[in-house]
This record gives C-alpha cells, structure tokens and sequence, in this order.
C-alpha cells in the first residue's frame, strides 16, 4: 500500500560516528527524498533521488535508491552535533503528486 | 529571495473557536500545500492549491477544515470550531508552477494548541 516503514525510530550515537538510516516500501515508485527537520522547523530537502540504483551525495551525506525501487538508505559520515533532528523519508507515488512520509528517524547525538 | 512564509508561528484557541492560518509560498510558486504533523510523527497532506483552484483535497476533513489559495494574497487554512484534537504543527510547503518533482520547500509552520 501506500506505508513507508522507516527504521529506525531513533538512533543514540557518539559525534564521530557514522550513521544508517532506510526506508521500505511494499510498492515500487519513481522518487525518494529525504527531508531533516529540527526542532521547531520545517523539513528542508537534503536529498532526492529520482532513478532506481542511483547514489547521490551531499556532503557528509549519501543516500541511494534501491534496484528494486522498494527501498532507499541515507548513511552520515562522521556525525557532528548539529545532524541531531529527525530525518524523513518520503516518496511520491506513480500516479499521483501527494507526499508520502515516513515516520522518522532521530538522531541524538550523546555528549 | 524569500522563502515559505507561515503565520502565526504558534496560536492557541480555545475549543469552539476558530484558526486561520496562513502561507505566503516561495517567489515564483503557485502550487501550495498543507501538511498536519502531530508530535512524533511524519507529516500527513491534507490539501493541495493553486491559484483560485483546490486542486486535491482527500486528506483534509470533510468537516470544519477548509483552504482557500485566492489570486491575490496568502493561501489560508481555516479551522472552524476548533477541538483538542486539532492541535497539531501544520506546515505549508509550495513549489513551482512547471514541472513537479517532489522538491517541495516548507515553511517553518503554524503549531496550533486547542485548551
């Protein structure tokens, strides 16, 4: 259907560290964007992936769009304080222009 | 350039009452949605506008909500009636008129908490 199952649900890490996050689909669509929200803020688009196999980068940040186009993965290397907020992924079905959204991922990072 | 602009950035209401909140979109957008974040979770759509036009409105209740994007002007989100269990984060996000992609920009949205 329509779910996005996005795991984790928070993530505890020490700032260095790297960091995996995904998101799984039970139907196949032409679109993945990953969005960070911080506190009080709205999502800002950190990446969008748009063919299946496709790996883009964005600094620290590398997302990929499964072969399958079921699935997709955003990894940060070398955490820093302020990757700490809830990562999103989202995606667009075939026929339609609506946003679906995962649940979220939060990324704490421990002193 | 400016980027989405929403007010108020928080309103409280008692239950009963009404909440208008507002979205000016990106320069250059036309196309503007509406999203409802409760604590916690992902956003969920609730409506999608352009100009003068409703153009999708299946995620928005069929009672008390109502938006409007008028030619001149922000798009308004209207919550008539209010009740606890519309406080929420409600996020406007806009893109351009040509070409979806699915590169919507957010405003830093309205949190409306009903007492």
């Amino acid at each position: 259907g329509q779910q996005l199952n996005q795991s984790p649900q928070s993530m505890f890490i020490q700032e260095g560290e790297d960091v995996s996050m995904n998101c799984t689909s039970s139907s196949i669509f032409n679109t993945w964007l990953w969005y960070k929200q911080e506190p009080g803020e709205g999502p800002v688009l950190l990446i969008a992936l748009y063919k299946a196999g496709e790996l883009t980068s964005n600094g620290r940040l590398t997302a990929q769009f499964g072969i399958t186009r079921k699935d997709s993965f955003l990894n940060i290397s070398a955490s820093i304080p302020s990757d700490v907020g809830i990562y999103f992924c989202a995606r667009t079905p075939d026929s339609n222009y609506q946003l679906i959204w995962g649940a979220g991922t939060k990324l704490i990072i421990k002193p | 350039n400016a980027g989405v602009m929403q007010n108020p950035r928080h309103l409280v209401r008692r239950r009963g009452q009404e909440a208008r909140l507002r979205c000016s979109p990106m320069k250059g957008h036309s196309h503007v949605y509406w999203y409802r974040q409760l604590p916690e979770e992902g956003l969920k759509f609730m409506v999608y506008l352009q100009k003068e036009n409703i153009i999708d409105e299946s995620g928005m209740p069929k009672e008390r909500f109502s938006a409007e994007f008028p030619k001149e002007g922000p798009s308004i989100l209207r919550i008539q009636q209010v009740v606890r269990g519309d406080s929420a984060a409600y996020f406007c996000a806009s893109s351009p008129a040509a070409g979806y992609t699915g590169e919507l920009f957010f405003g830093e949205g309205s949190r409306l908490t009903v007492l």
